[in-house]
């Protein structure tokens, strides 16, 4: 069954460092991948997606994340990071490819340290 | 370009009571989705509509229902409610192959 594990479950870093949030995924084929933010009360945006071709796709707000398919992986990174960073970070992956309801991740809380 | 619209933002019911929460795509999205986002559980797939008909749902019993309206706007139902159900609940809604969901901000549901 699909599957995906972000193994942190809350990570905090100081304004200005960079950030890396892991993201681990189980599906059978190709996966469509997703990052997503939820600001506290708020619904989830989009950051940035990966559906097939180049495995360094750049998303909003300077965000970036590579697809490992060797490791099953689809990390979020950040090479500075801002105090309006300070969220829930998810990744998803579509449970049908292209159609379908997505299966999120636990979410990593991001703590923003000034 | 309106988003994903949800109505009502809060909403507070007792056990037992039914409650029915809208959800309103953007335009030109055919498919709309639902999730439950309770404290613990993460976010989890509820219901799939498309055209007007149900696609799929998620692991919930049945008096968890819904529809999708001519229009593309889609109602979820929750009946005989449980404690349990409260949570935040997610609408989505999308067009075209690559499944791209576009969230609304949320119904926070309280059962008391």
């Amino acid at each position: 069954a699909q599957s995906v594990t972000q193994p942190d479950i809350h990570i905090t870093v100081s304004e200005g460092a960079s950030l890396e949030l892991r993201c681990n995924y189980s599906y059978g084929a190709t996966p469509y991948l997703f990052w997503y933010v939820q600001s506290p009360g708020q619904g989830l945006q989009l950051l940035l997606k990966y559906f097939s071709g180049d495995t360094l796709v750049q998303g909003i707000k300077g965000f970036e994340a590579e697809f490992k398919r060797s490791q099953s992986s689809f990390n979020l990174r950040k090479p500075s990071v801002h105090w309006s960073d300070a969220a829930v970070y998810f990744c998803a992956v579509g449970a049908g490819g292209s159609q379908g309801n997505l299966i999120f991740g636990k979410g990593t809380k991001l703590s923003v340290k000034p | 370009e309106a988003g994903v619209t949800q109505s009502p933002t809060h909403l507070i019911k007792t056990r037992g009571q039914q409650a029915t929460l809208r959800c309103s795509p953007i335009s030109g999205h055919t498919s709309v989705y639902w999730y439950q986002q309770a404290l613990g559980l993460g976010l989890q797939f509820l219901l799939w509509y498309d055209e007007g008909e149900e696609r799929n749902r998620g692991n919930f019993p049945p008096r968890f229902s819904g529809r999708q309206f001519p229009n593309y706007s889609s109602e979820l139902n929750v009946n005989a409610l449980e404690l349990e159900d409260s949570a935040l609940y997610l609408c989505a809604s999308t067009r075209g192959a690559k499944n791209i969901q576009y969230f609304g901000a949320g119904t926070r549901l309280s059962v008391l």
